[in-house]
């Protein structure tokens, strides 16, 4: 069985850095065609996708965020790390860590961690 | 960027109804298009995947349909716990993988 974990503050402040941490079990970050990623959500907005690293350590990021994010992965520890800087009121949100499998059959998010609401507020 | 639009923005459904949720991509995606069902407080989980195939686990009432750019989520015989809102997503040119803004699916 498949479980993420989000885990970090519940409260940062204007221009802070946001370190998140995704820990994980279940599945190997090392088998082909596995990713682990985030995605977030402002309350009563829709879903926006930020950040995902592969298998391989092959990392993306949403255009509009690149400037601001950084993932990582621990392979030997099963986390991902997701660091986003100089925080803003409007990146208040819950984040979701996700895993998701990209291969010729199926590219998509196929499970969910239960998510961590982040205020940003002074 | 892909832009996602899904129509309608919400909707009011009874139970049994059938209920088709549209969702429009800017350019062509052929087949990289998932669904997603949310219900409040809780995480997405995944429908559908690659426009028309069932995620393991999900109920065969929901079915998916469309390629290019039109994508349609049909759910036959409404249950009250399908009440939530639904996300269609793209996975043809990333990054960014990019959400509709939601459908809210609610009770009549």
């Amino acid at each position: 069985q498949i479980t993420l974990k989000e885990s970090g503050p519940t409260l940062v402040k204007p221009t802070q850095t946001l370190t998140l941490t995704c820990t994980f079990s279940g599945f190997s970050h090392s088998t082909s065609g596995v990713a682990v990623g985030w995605i977030r959500q402002p309350p009563g907005k829709a879903l926006e996708w930020l950040a995902i690293v592969y298998w391989d350590d092959d990392k993306r990021y949403s255009p509009s965020l690149k400037s601001r994010l950084t993932i990582t992965k621990d392979t030997s520890k099963n986390q991902v790390v997701l660091t986003m800087t100089n925080m803003d009121p409007v990146d208040t949100g819950t984040y979701y860590c996700t895993h998701s499998i990209h291969n010729l059959k199926i590219d998509a998010f196929d499970i969910w961690g239960q998510g961590t609401m982040v205020t940003v507020s002074s | 960027d892909i832009q996602m639009t899904q129509s309608p923005s919400s909707l009011s459904a009874s139970v049994g109804d059938r209920v088709t949720i549209t969702c429009r991509a800017s350019e062509s995606i052929r087949d990289y298009l998932n669904w997603y069902q949310q219900k409040s407080g809780k995480a997405p989980k995944l429908l559908i995947y690659a426009a028309s195939s069932l995620q393991s686990g999900v109920p065969s009432r929901f079915s998916g349909s469309g390629s290019g750019t039109d994508f349609t989520l049909t759910i036959n015989s409404l249950q009250p716990e399908d009440f939530a809102t639904y996300y269609c997503q793209q996975s043809y040119i990333t990054p960014p993988w990019t959400f509709g803004q939601g459908t809210k699916v609610e009770i009549k």
